[in-house]
């Protein structure tokens, strides 16, 4: 089945900085989302974005679906921010319509 | 904006006993999966639904598992005989269509089983 690889594993910001996830996937997708998951276990929907760009608020996410990656960008990081970053991908190639999660990105932004 | 609701928020069982996880999908939503996090691990997919009949389950959904959507609301996984591994946050999930090029998954909040 598909292969999503998420990096870094860990990040550390000040509150104000930029940052950039990367999810990178082995098979052409047909859904690509990213979530956060909040201090109390809740999976946020962020984006869903198999293709092109989306932008939402301080969030934007990019997918090159050619070379099988996903970006995730937060612009002037919030404490609220901090929590674990996952992207997740339903390959093209399965019979179903599973999502494969990555390992995740765990943001931690101080004041 | 509507969303996936999930009961109860946490369950503490006794290995061996049987448990009943309840989801309320998104009313208008055709198909319904249950996914699952051993805590510091990745989301893992367990089960699709759709039209009534498992469409899809991965290698951990063995025969202690089961789903059911008893009537036009609720979706539920029933696990048999629990055991110390099936300690883990629970996720519900529903989309509105998900062939090929399949829509938005949307999450409930989870719930936390601790099995003793």
């Amino acid at each position: 089945g598909i292969q999503v690889e998420q990096s870094p594993p860990d990040l550390i910001l000040q509150e104000g900085a930029n940052s950039t996830l990367r999810c990178n996937f082995s098979d052409s997708v047909n859904n690509l989302q990213w979530f956060h998951q909040n201090p109390w276990g809740q999976l946020i929907n962020l984006f869903y974005i198999p293709s092109g760009t989306k932008q939402n608020g301080r969030l934007s996410a990019t997918t090159v679906a050619t070379e099988r990656y996903s970006l995730l960008y937060i612009s002037s990081s919030q404490t609220t921010d901090s929590g674990v970053y996952f992207c997740a991908a339903e390959g093209r190639e399965t019979s179903g319509s599973r999502l494969t999660f990555g390992e995740g990105t765990q943001l931690t932004v101080n004041p | 904006e509507p969303e996936v609701t999930q009961t109860p928020s946490h369950q503490v069982t006794q290995m061996g006993q049987e448990v009943i996880l309840r989801c309320v999908p998104i009313s208008n939503h055709l198909y319904f999966y249950w996914y699952r996090q051993i805590l510091g691990q990745k989301v893992e997919f367990l089960v699709s639904f759709y039209n009534n009949e498992i469409s899809e389950k991965s290698e951990i959904f063995d025969d202690q598992f089961s789903v059911e959507r008893p009537d036009g609301s609720n979706f539920t996984l029933k696990i048999r005989s629990t055991k110390l591994e099936d300690s883990a946050m629970y996720f519900c999930a529903s989309a509105m269509w998900a062939l090929r090029g399949t829509d938005t998954q949307y999450f409930g909040p989870g719930t936390r089983l601790t099995v003793l």
